[in-house]
Parts: C-alpha cells; sequence; structure tokens
C-alpha cells in the first residue's frame, strides 16, 4: 500500500519567487493537511482540504495557498517568497473519519536563498 | 488556544535501559493523540494513536498511555536500542479546531 507521497523532496528558490508543491494522499484518504515544520516554531499548522474544499487554515499570510482535487492530490503555493519560509513542509493525510489518526509523507525541503 | 508541552527536551540512555517520555497538553478536550518519531531531515512516522476514550495503547516495545482529565500522556519505551535514537513527537487532535497541535519534541539518542 503506497503512503504519502510528495514531491518534489528538495528546492531551491530564490526571493522573490513562487512555488508550488504537490502532495498524493494514500488511497481512499480525502483528508489532507499541510504543515510547515522549522527549527525555531517546530511543526505549524497551514491548512486542511477535505473533498476539494478547505475546512481550516491556520495562521499564515495569504501568500501561502492550497488546493484539493478531486481524485484527493492536494497542493499548496507559496508567492512570494521570503527568507523565512525556509522549512521542511509535510503533507498528512487521513480517512473521512477523525479516529483513524494522520499519516505524514517525506515532505519537502524548501530553501529559499 | 491548545498547547503542548513536552518533557525532557532531550535524553541521553545507554542501550538496554527502559525510559520514559512526556507530553502534556493544556485543553483537554481532544479527540485523540498520536506519538510520532521523525529521523533527522524526514518525515513523521506514527507509532501509537490513542483515542480519547481510551487509557492506552502498545506496540511491540512501546507502550502510551493517556489521562485526559490531567492533561498527560507518556511514552514508554522497553530495552532502547540504539536504532530508536530519533525525536519524539506528540501531537493533540482536537474535533473543533480539526489540525494537530504538536509539542517541540524530546530528541533521544541510545548509545551503544
Amino acid at each position: 500500500k503506497a503512503g504519502v507521497t510528495q514531491t518534489p523532496r528538495y528546492l531551491i528558490k530564490t526571493r522573490g519567487q513562487q512555488v508550488t508543491l504537490s502532495c498524493s494522499p494514500i488511497s481512499g484518504h480525502r483528508s489532507v493537511s499541510w504543515y510547515q515544520q522549522t527549527p525555531g516554531q517546530g511543526l505549524q499548522f497551514l491548512f486542511e482540504y477535505f473533498s476539494e474544499t478547505q475546512r481550516n487554515k491556520g495562521n499564515f499570510p495569504g501568500r501561502f495557498s492550497g488546493r484539493q482535487f478531486s481524485n484527493s492530490r492536494s497542493e499548496m503555493n507559496v508567492s512570494t517568497l521570503e527568507l523565512g519560509d525556509s522549512a521542511l513542509y509535510l503533507c498528512a493525510s487521513s480517512r473521512e473519519r477523525d479516529d483513524y489518526g494522520y499519516t505524514f509523507g517525506s515532505g519537502t525541503r524548501l530553501t529559499v536563498v | 488556544k491548545q498547547e503542548v508541552t513536552q518533557i525532557p527536551a532531550a535524553l541521553s540512555v545507554p542501550e538496554g535501559e527502559n525510559l520514559v517520555l512526556n507530553c502534556s497538553f493544556t485543553d483537554s478536550a481532544i479527540y485523540n493523540l498520536q506519538w510520532f518519531r521523525q529521523d533527522p531531515g524526514k518525515g513523521l512516522t506514527s507509532l501509537l494513536l490513542i483515542q480519547s476514550s481510551q487509557r492506552e495503547q502498545t506496540s511491540g516495545r512501546l507502550n502510551a498511555s493517556l489521562d485526559k482529565s490531567s492533561g498527560r500522556s507518556t511514552l514508554y519505551i522497553a530495552a532502547s536500542q540504539p536504532g530508536d535514537s530519533a525525536t519524539y513527537l506528540c501531537a493533540v487532535f482536537s474535533g473543533s479546531a480539526r489540525q494537530l497541535t504538536f509539542g517541540s519534541g524530546t530528541q533521544l539518542t541510545v548509545l551503544p
């Protein structure tokens, strides 16, 4: 059974550019969440999607956005990149019911220079 | 706002020792609690999931307990091995907030 797949694994971007990260959830999982992990702030919630609808959003600026497709795959986009956006971005998927817990992908390491 | 604290921040033990990692949370209205393991530069691996109605879960050498009323969970690792070296993260899921709130983790080193 395939796990949560995130692409690409590594990215290097320049300040001011934009970036799109992709996440394919476990087959049958309809909820996809995104988290940012930095040494200073730890793991912080970005947003959660279910059936192509954003159900919840964390406390991040509007430069961070996302979407979910009909096959449950999700993308997140960061526009006008800043140095502080350098982080490990993790995607997690879960089944429709919340009591099954979350499965995380390996993450995308974004470096902004 | 839910806050999760993990103690200690770092722990170094000799191989074979039994150890306990602690996690506390401020809002007891949680749906479930999940323990994860993270190796350097990697994603999170789920170790144990405890529902709010449960008191403990076991998987191999790992045992996690949950006391929702006091806002505490512990992860017990028996007979530690060097391969257990990693950062262990505790996360609570609050149904109303629809998100996981993580602690800052315990960095475990098991010395051979």
